[in-house]
């Protein structure tokens, strides 16, 4: 059974910092790995999407690893904001549909 | 339409009561998807659908839990006798297939049940 663990479950930093997100799964065997941001009361919005054949994708200021015969992913965030306050939560497909951590919690203070 | 859309976007009922949550895909998706999430945890699949079949109820937590796809499109999720336990966010996605498509999510039903 697949199972995600994302660490640390809630981070805060100061404004204008570089910072990572982790995400592990258990079974290697993905189609994609998707990382989605939640704001509070809010549903899902999609951040990136990497394939399993891919190593990163790249969106702005956000960048997504994926080393799937180690099972890991990180979400790297650039000159974080205020306004990337939000849960983060990283999903894996593979031939079950979407399993997901229970996210990390990020406050970036100003 | 531009995105999932789900309605309603609160609904409070009663102990015992049946409640229906609807779910408009991505128009052109054949996959559809409903997540349920509980407070401080990340979204636990229900259940999925290609078309107008159910290919995956493996996640539906009894047979309280029931879902429609009957046009391939628009989905309704039911559940019988509520029960407090059942409160939580309901989500639904839809992705144009199964495979590495990407997923879409709407922005949730928080369902109370009082």
């Amino acid at each position: 059974k697949q199972e995600v663990t994302q660490i640390p479950a809630a981070l805060s930093v100061p404004e204008g910092e570089n910072l990572v997100l982790n995400c592990s799964f258990t079974d290697s065997a993905i189609y994609n790995l998707q990382w989605f941001r939640q704001d509070p009361g809010k549903g899902l919005t999609s951040l990136l999407l990497i394939q399993s054949s891919q190593r990163e994708q790249t969106s702005g200021r956000l960048n997504a690893s994926l080393d799937k015969s180690s099972g890991r992913s990180t979400l790297y965030i650039a000159a974080s904001q205020p306004g990337d306050s939000a849960t983060y939560l990283c999903a894996v497909r593979g031939n079950t549909p979407l399993v997901f951590g229970k996210g990390t919690r990020l406050s970036v203070i100003a | 339409g531009a995105g999932v859309s789900q309605t309603p976007s609160n609904k409070v009922t009663e102990k015992g009561k049946y409640v229906e949550l609807r779910c408009d895909p991505i128009s052109g998706h054949t996959a559809l998807y409903w997540y349920r999430q509980s407070l401080g945890q990340g979204p636990e699949f229900l259940i999925y659908f290609q078309g107008t079949g159910a290919a995956d109820d493996s996640g539906l937590p009894n047979d309280r839990f029931f879902a429609v796809r009957p046009e391939g499109s628009v989905s309704t999720l039911k559940i019988q006798r509520t029960e407090r336990g059942d409160s939580a966010v309901y989500l639904c996605a839809s992705s144009v297939n199964k495979g590495s498509a990407e997923a879409f999510f709407g922005q949730g039903t928080r369902l109370t049940v009082v």
